[in-house]
């Protein structure tokens, strides 16, 4: 089955205390991208990636960190979480550049 | 800063209701405009893609119609069911940026 998956799905831990969130697709995609979702915000870009070794930066890249070592993976790591980053995170990914979106299962943080 | 606005932010229609938002954006290095449908608890799915002005697309109940000119797609439910309610996402795709910028969402509710 074609799916992006994202782990852990729920996660609570406390300022300081560096954490991976786990992103891996099975569509070949070159195109990935991670979002957080806040009330009234709407979801925000934080990172895409292009191709392997290929990231840039979205609207909202301060305190977050991507790899792209992997075609399948992208993971999102948080070195120094605050409680500002507490949010909804989707991983998605694409075909093409600006192609439809498939998103993950989401990841619901707290950071305490 | 590219904007995306949704409108209205949030609707209530009785069952069988026909109904429709809008989606405004600049229309300056237009690349893509994106409908996503996004159920509680889940991940948002793609409704359509739209890549060229005067673009209309349908499925199902649901069609959306672009504009690029004036910076505006309308996405159009015909008959709500229940099962409609959701919160319907417009995002624009940049040529200029290679980022997708969303909007704040549009939340209905369609009463049985």
């Amino acid at each position: 089955e074609a799916q992006v998956t994202q782990n852990p799905r729920y996660l609570i831990t406390v300022t300081g205390k560096k954490l991976t969130v786990t992103c891996s697709q099975n569509m070949n995609h070159e195109y990935m991208s991670w979002y957080r979702q806040d009330p009234g915000l709407g979801l925000r870009q934080i990172y895409y990636s292009m191709n392997v070794e290929v990231t840039d930066k979205g609207d909202v890249p301060e305190g977050y960190k991507v790899s792209r070592k992997e075609k399948r993976n992208f993971p999102l790591i948080l070195e120094s979480p605050s409680p500002n980053q507490t949010s909804l995170y989707f991983c998605a990914s694409s075909l093409t550049r600006l192609g439809t979106q498939y998103f993950g299962p989401g990841t619901r943080l707290l950071v305490l | 800063i590219l904007n995306v606005e949704q409108s209205p932010q949030s609707l209530h229609v009785q069952e069988g209701d026909s109904t429709n938002f809008t989606c405004s954006f600049p229309s300056s290095n237009f690349y893509a405009l994106h409908w996503y449908r996004w159920e509680t608890a889940k991940s948002p799915e793609a409704l359509f893609v739209m890549t060229l002005n005067g673009d209309e697309k349908k499925k199902g109940r649901i069609s959306a119609t672009l504009n690029t000119k004036e910076g505006y797609s309308y996405l159009y439910i015909k008959g709500s069911q229940p099962e409609d309610s959701a919160t319907y996402l417009c995002a624009l795709g940049s040529g200029n940026t290679g980022k997708l910028i969303f909007g704040q969402g549009t939340t209905l509710q369609v009463k049985p």
